[in-house]
């Protein structure tokens, strides 16, 4: 089961434009958490946060997160040809102990030089 | 370095064989999971585990078993009775087992024909 729904699905931008990814979920959530992953190779993890926080920042990175609607969004600063990757959003429900992490389908972003 | 070591990268299998993929950890993480990742897909849950000698089946484990005899050891068997085994398979390990961020590997990408 899905929880998370990237758009867009694909995002095309020149170095040093900002590129925003949203994320919506269905159900409550503990946290939400972005990963990235570059071609053929293991997700990184870039931020959590927390249900009760509004907003993270992280280096050129910011995550958003608002509950009443199920969204989240990160946006990327400043952009360099090395963000080039995908990036996802994985949610963590509040019902049940099993902490495990739902991923959603992810946003293709490609940062031409 | 700690990480996580999943080996083979690649792996080239006839169908009605079983295949084991290996994942190894030495960040002395609790929790370890596998996950399929299918050509422009989000992650999909196969199996997770939270503890030593316990597992629980993710959304898709039909056709995989698993085995957790050892703290940094996770190896994911696919049987012959998955349809569809070709695929990027990732596997991941977090300190607890409730919604911390995950490490991964670089995935073990298997091909079945």
């Amino acid at each position: 089961s899905q929880q998370g729904e990237e758009d867009p699905q694909a995002l095309s931008i020149q170095e040093g434009e900002n590129a925003t990814m949203n994320c919506s979920y269905k159900t409550s959530i503990n946290n939400l958490q972005w990963y990235r992953q570059n071609s053929g190779r293991g997700l990184v993890h870039l931020i959590l946060i927390r249900s009760n926080e509004r907003e993270k920042h992280s280096g050129r990175l910011r995550v958003t997160l608002d509950t009443s609607k199920k969204s989240s969004s990160l946006l990327i600063t400043a952009s360099r040809a090395a963000d080039t990757a995908s990036y996802f959003c994985a949610t963590v429900a509040n019902s049940g102990n099993t902490g495990k992490l739902i991923f959603g389908q992810g946003t293709t972003l490609q940062v031409k030089p | 370095d700690g990480g996580i070591t999943q080996s083979p990268k690649y792996l080239f299998r006839k169908e009605g064989q079983n295949v084991t993929l290996s994942c190894e950890q030495n960040l002395n993480h609790d929790a370890m999971y596998w996950y399929r990742q299918d050509p422009g897909q989000g992650l999909r849950l196969i199996y997770y585990s939270q503890i030593v000698n316990d597992f629980q089946k993710g959304d898709i484990a039909e056709g995989y078993s698993v085995s957790r005899e050892k703290k940094e050891s996770f190896p994911l068997t696919v049987t012959s009775a998955q349809k569809n085994p070709t695929a990027f398979y990732l596997c991941a390990s977090s300190l607890s087992p409730y919604g911390s961020p995950l490490h991964f590997g670089n995935g073990t990408r298997l091909t079945v024909t």
